[in-house]
């Protein structure tokens, strides 16, 4: 277990819609860095906050946003969801912005249908 | 931009032999890092060994080590005396020196299989 918590597990949605993933860092880590997992795809970097504020970007959808809270925990809000957006997404934490360790959680299963 | 090629889609290997997994990446970039992830049945990528390209010793970690060839691209994993807990996607990952710590480019991934 690597202490990140992702909520939900799966999803199932229509195109068009609008979903909220969860995600709570370990206990103590100020980074949180959002993923997609799809087939077409493969792993690619969405976004990192640190400490609330947004601190890079990757090839996130004007579609997508995300934002941490005072609690560090995160949202990632994925809207006018299409076909392609269904995918695995990864939440990952880390203590600070240094070289140390990502940990990541379990991921939540978006199926768009 | 970088790019990370995992060529091998599948690998297979019987317990307790060693297999070699094999990943190439692109870049203009003289400090950086690299990385091996472990995504099992469960999802969750855990990190199995990273490299630092300033360092010119390969990396180990107990059954795990690498063989880097920075002139060449290269970064390949070596996973001796298997274990039917190493089944799992693996992906190799880059990172720039001073990117962010989570802007990691990760290849397609290769899929190991453990046979008893």
């Amino acid at each position: 277990d690597s202490g990140v918590t992702q909520t939900p597990k799966h999803l199932i949605t229509a195109t068009g819609q609008r979903v909220t993933l969860r995600c709570s860092p370990r206990s103590g880590d100020l980074s949180v860095y959002w993923y997609q997992q799809s087939l077409d795809q493969g792993l690619q970097f969405l976004i990192q906050y640190y400490n609330g504020e947004e601190r890079a970007k990757g090839n996130i959808l004007e579609r997508f946003s995300a934002q941490q809270f005072p609690d560090l925990h995160s949202e990632l809000n994925l809207s006018s969801l299409e076909l392609g957006d269904s995918a695995l997404y990864f939440c990952a934490s880390s203590q600070g912005q240094g070289n140390g360790e990502l940990f990541f959680g379990e991921g939540s299963r978006l199926t768009v249908l | 931009a970088q790019t990370v090629t995992q060529s091998q889609p599948e690998m297979s290997v019987q317990e307790a032999e060693t297999v070699t997994l094999s990943c190439t990446y692109d870049t203009s970039e003289s400090d950086y890092y690299l990385f091996w992830y472990k995504q099992p049945p469960s999802r969750q990528m855990i990190l199995v060994i990273r490299q630092e390209a300033y360092k010119q010793q390969n990396a180990t970690e107990n059954r795990f080590s690498v063989n880097f060839q920075k002139a060449a691209k290269s970064f390949s994993l070596k996973i001796s005396d298997s274990q039917l807990g190493d089944a799992a996607m693996y992906f190799c990952a880059y990172r720039s020196w001073g990117g962010s710590q989570g802007n990691l480019i990760f290849g397609k991934g290769t899929k190991l299989s453990v046979k008893p």
